[in-house]
């Protein structure tokens, strides 16, 4: 069984703290790792995908690594903002099935003004 | 990116009853995913819908109780047949992107089964 973990389940920070978070999955059969985030009434938007050992990516305030050798990756949001407030979901992609993503249960974010 | 809409966006549902959601998405596409989040789990894919053949179903999710319809390559819907209150949940459709490197999801469908 294929299983995803993300920490911590939610998190309350204030305006203009730096946060992050960790989803952990599977070490072998690795072929991608998504980040989403999931505003409430919303679709789970596409933050990245990361595929490499080492991957750093960057998207105006927010950034993740990957290590897949020991299976996590870190989500960074750097001096949160109110609009951050959501719920941050990773998804595993494994080799040999490419187009099924295995969810973790969600790390929910609440950003006091 | 792909636009995904789907119907309803919410709906209290008696015990019993059956619901079609209806997943319509901008541009034609070959696969097209169905995924449910029962509260406090994560997001499950129930099924894989390709255009002109049976959707092919995860273990644990059954064509009796969430038959999908494919017509054509910008539509599906499923349904959620004789609903009982571990069915509410959201109900979400994907697809893949162009370059298949990331999966677009619509704005789900919240049900609450009574």
């Amino acid at each position: 069984i294929l299983n995803v973990e993300q920490s911590p389940q939610s998190l309350h920070v204030q305006e203009g703290d730096s946060t992050n978070f960790t989803c952990s999955f599977p070490s072998s059969n690795f072929y991608a790792l998504h980040w989403y985030r999931w505003e409430t009434a919303k679709s789970p938007e596409a933050l990245f995908v990361m595929t490499l050992n080492g991957d750093e990516k960057k998207k105006g305030r927010i950034s993740a690594t990957l290590n897949t050798k020991e299976g996590y990756s870190y989500l960074y949001i750097k001096g949160s903002q109110p609009e951050d407030s959501a719920t941050y979901l990773c998804a595993f992609r494994y080799g040999g099935a490419t187009n099924k993503l295995i969810f973790g249960t969600g790390t929910l974010l609440a950003v006091q003004p | 990116s792909a636009v995904i809409s789907q119907k309803p966006s919410r709906d209290i549902c008696q015990r019993g009853t059956s619901l079609t959601i209806q997943c319509q998405v901008d541009s034609q596409v070959t696969m097209m995913f169905w995924y449910r989040q029962q509260p406090g789990q994560s997001l499950t894919l129930i099924a894989t819908a390709n255009q002109g053949s049976e959707a092919t179903y995860e273990s644990g999710f059954v064509i009796d109780k969430f038959p999908i319809s494919r017509p054509n390559l910008t539509f599906s819907t499923l349904t959620v047949s004789n609903m009982s209150p571990e069915d509410s949940s959201i109900y979400l459709c994907s697809v893949d992107g162009l370059r298949s490197d990331t999966q677009y999801f619509g704005p789900g469908t919240r049900l609450t089964v009574l």
